[in-house]
């Protein structure tokens, strides 16, 4: 079975500062999809940033950037420029890339306050 | 494009009664998912459907059950209903089956009080 886990409940970061959200998982698979989804107060769930593992360059998305270490197991957020829209619950999630995954695995989360 | 909606988004109910919520994904997705999300658990995988089959199913007990259309939208049903059972339930489309991207797009959710 798959686990993921954000070690930071939460975290803060003044406006304009860069911030790094922690993510580790565990998994036998070999190819698989690992997500970064933001979750602000009272609002849906969106997607900021996906990574396959077969592919050994980082994803970025504007100020967005994940910092994938395979061997490690680890992957982790860097938000760069942080705005207040940026305050928000963030999750880790995994999903193999076989024929028999269903489901995203998800971390308990980092709450992310963004300080004026 | 319309998004992901959910009804309702907010109820309340009794110990022992039955809910039933509702999803309806984006058009042209196939699968929808449901989650459910609580402060202490996180969120936790409910099942999949697609195409109108259940692909697979989270380690809920079998008072959870769930169903989806051919129009795609889905429905999710609680019985005799418990005080664990609040949450925040939240219903994602994809337009693949969610293993081959994993993309998924979340509605608003249904928050649940059994009270």
């Amino acid at each position: 079975a798959q686990t993921v886990t954000q070690s930071q409940p939460e975290m803060s970061v003044q406006e304009a500062e860069t911030v790094t959200l922690s993510c580790t998982y565990d998994t036998s698979e070999s190819n698989y999809y690992l997500f970064w989804y933001k979750q602000p107060p009272s609002r849906q769930m969106i997607l900021v940033i996906r990574q396959e593992a077969y592919k050994q360059q980082n994803a970025t998305e504007n100020r967005f950037s994940v910092n994938f270490q395979k061997a490690a197991k680890s992957f982790s957020l860097k938000i760069s420029d942080s705005q207040l829209g940026d305050t928000a619950m963030y999750f880790c999630a995994f999903t193999g890339a076989g024929a028999g995954s269903y489901q995203l695995t998800f971390g308990k989360g980092t709450k992310l306050s963004v300080i004026p | 494009k319309a998004g992901v909606t959910q009804t309702p988004r907010y109820l309340i109910k009794t110990r022992g009664q039955q809910v039933t919520l509702s999803c309806s994904p984006i058009s042209g997705h196939r699968s929808v998912s449901w989650y459910q999300q609580t402060p202490g658990q996180g969120l936790q995988f409910l099942f999949e459907y697609f195409s109108e089959t259940q692909r697979n199913k989270g380690n809920f007990p079998g008072r959870f059950s769930g169903r989806q259309f051919s129009n795609s939208r889905s429905e999710m049903n609680v019985s005799t209903l418990e005080l664990g059972d609040s949450a925040l339930y939240l219903c994602a489309s994809s337009l693949l089956p969610a293993g081959n991207t994993g993309e998924l797009f979340f509605g608003e959710g249904s928050r649940l009080t059994v009270l």
